[in-house]
């Protein structure tokens, strides 16, 4: 299996544009979470999926932030309009099951945000 | 809830010495606990993981903790530190009620020095 795939790897946007990141798990994994990293925050949950169907976005910052997931196989993370304290590094991650297997995590998809 | 406290926030020792990472948790069941590693611009790895069976856990890269249920910790040693373990691990819990979240803590920055 290729791992959570992420794209892009990086992206540098100005103020105000939208921007949009991508995110395909693992084949079979049945949750998907959206996490940020940044230094002074750590990582922090924004949202997380079951069978697709979002369970909890009470992390999402605020209405810029939108996340969905058409299928199984495929999730985005929106942010309209983009501001300069959006610059993190966004991870996507897939589990099977509960937490009790751990969760398997992408590369990340660092942002930043002029 | 679940909660998890990394005790050092940094820490730094010479290459071929031993390495000790402390992890205190807090659950009010049977939790499961792991260990992430991120290596530089990328993204958590899992090093390993307790669910409820031996209480000596090994991972890769020769890594090892051990689950004290009387000391609530899962504290993460190496025999040896080699240059390439250089990174920030990540101590992890789950609250063991099937819960899919996964509660992380704030990291431990490890330097290896030559």
């Amino acid at each position: 299996d290729a791992g959570v795939i992420q794209s892009p790897r990086h992206e540098v946007t100005e103020m105000g544009q939208e921007v949009t990141l991508r995110c395909k798990p693992i084949s079979g994994h049945d949750y998907l979470f959206w996490y940020r990293q940044t230094m002074m925050r750590g990582l922090e949950l924004l949202i997380y999926f079951n069978n697709n169907v979002p369970i909890d976005d009470s992390g999402m910052p605020e209405d810029r932030f939108s996340a969905k997931m058409p299928n199984a196989s495929f999730s985005t993370l929106k942010i309209q309009p983009s501001e300069p304290r959006d610059s993190a590094v966004y991870f996507c991650a897939s589990s099977y099951g509960t937490g009790i297997y751990g969760y398997t995590f992408g590369s990340g998809t660092r942002l930043t945000v002029v | 809830a679940q909660s998890v406290t990394q005790l050092d926030s940094h820490v730094s020792v010479s290459e071929g010495t031993p390495v000790l990472l402390r992890c205190n948790y807090s659950s009010s069941y049977s939790p499961s606990l792991f260990w992430y590693v991120q290596h530089p611009n990328k993204g958590l790895q899992l090093l390993l993981k307790y669910t409820s069976a031996a209480t000596l856990v090994k991972g890769i890269n020769g890594f090892e903790a051990e689950f004290k249920k009387s000391e609530t910790s899962f504290h993460l040693t190496k025999p040896s530190a080699h240059m390439s373990d250089a990174a920030e691990y990540f101590c992890v819990v789950s609250d063991g009620r099937g819960n899919e979240k996964l509660t992380f803590g704030t990291g431990t920055r490890l330097t290896i020095i030559p």
